[in-house]
């Protein structure tokens, strides 16, 4: 079975700076898709990044990386220049192969919260 | 705004009682997916739909059921619910068919709450 570790409930950081989030999965099949999601005091799930993990680079979307690394079975995600409006819970997920495991199992998340 | 739908916002409701949530997904996506929400439990998965089929089913009580219709749009239905019922319920849509690079995209959720 899949599993998602967040070691981090909480986190600060300070506005304009770089802060990463630790992700760590465990899971025996060679093929598979990494997420992140941002979720909001509001309580809506917004898709961030993927990677898959036949990717050849780490994924990057705007202001959102991943420090993929596969023999560590990390996926730390990365915020440059924080913003007041990147405080929220964020969770890492992933998603096998294989038919019928098409669900998302998830960490249980890291609370950021960014300091003015 | 990912463009999945869902109604209503909010639910309040009374033990023993049955609700239907219902979920409108992207403009091409043909899966639907159902998650649940609570404190104690974290987000977990309940049940996919793919084309109106049921693809893939989780940790979903008997009590729960769901089906996809042909347009697409898919419902859940709770039934004799209990206090530990209350939760976030979210449906996700993907395009389906992609295997694990296939990216989910969440609706707003439903906050049941059972009194």
């Amino acid at each position: 079975a899949q599993k998602i570790t967040q070691t981090q409930p909480g986190m600060f950081v300070q506005e304009k700076e770089a802060v990463t989030l630790d992700c760590t999965y465990d899971t025996s099949d060679p093929s598979y898709g990494l997420f992140w999601y941002k979720q909001p005091s509001s309580g809506e799930m917004i898709f961030l990044i993927y990677q898959g993990s036949y990717d050849q680079q780490n994924a990057t979307e705007g202001r959102y990386s991943l420090n993929f690394q596969k023999a560590r079975k990390s996926a730390n995600l990365v915020i440059s220049a924080s913003q007041l409006g990147d405080s929220a819970m964020y969770f890492c997920a992933m998603r096998p192969p294989g038919a019928g495991s098409y669900q998302l199992t998830f960490g249980k998340g890291t609370k950021l919260s960014v300091i003015p | 705004d990912s463009g999945v739908t869902q109604t209503p916002k909010h639910l309040i409701t009374a033990t023993g009682q049955r609700v239907t949530l219902r979920c409108s997904p992207r403009s091409g996506d043909l899966s639907v997916y159902w998650y649940q929400q609570s404190l104690d439990q974290g987000l977990q998965f309940l049940i996919q739909y793919y084309n109106g089929e049921e693809r893939a089913k989780g940790n979903i009580l008997e009590r729960f059921s769901a089906q996809q219709f042909p347009d697409l749009h898919s419902e859940l239905n709770l039934s004799s619910l209990e206090l530990g019922d209350s939760a976030l319920y979210f449906c996700a849509s993907s395009v389906g068919g992609k295997g694990y690079t296939d990216t989910q995209y969440f609706g707003p959720g439903t906050r049941l709450t059972v009194l």
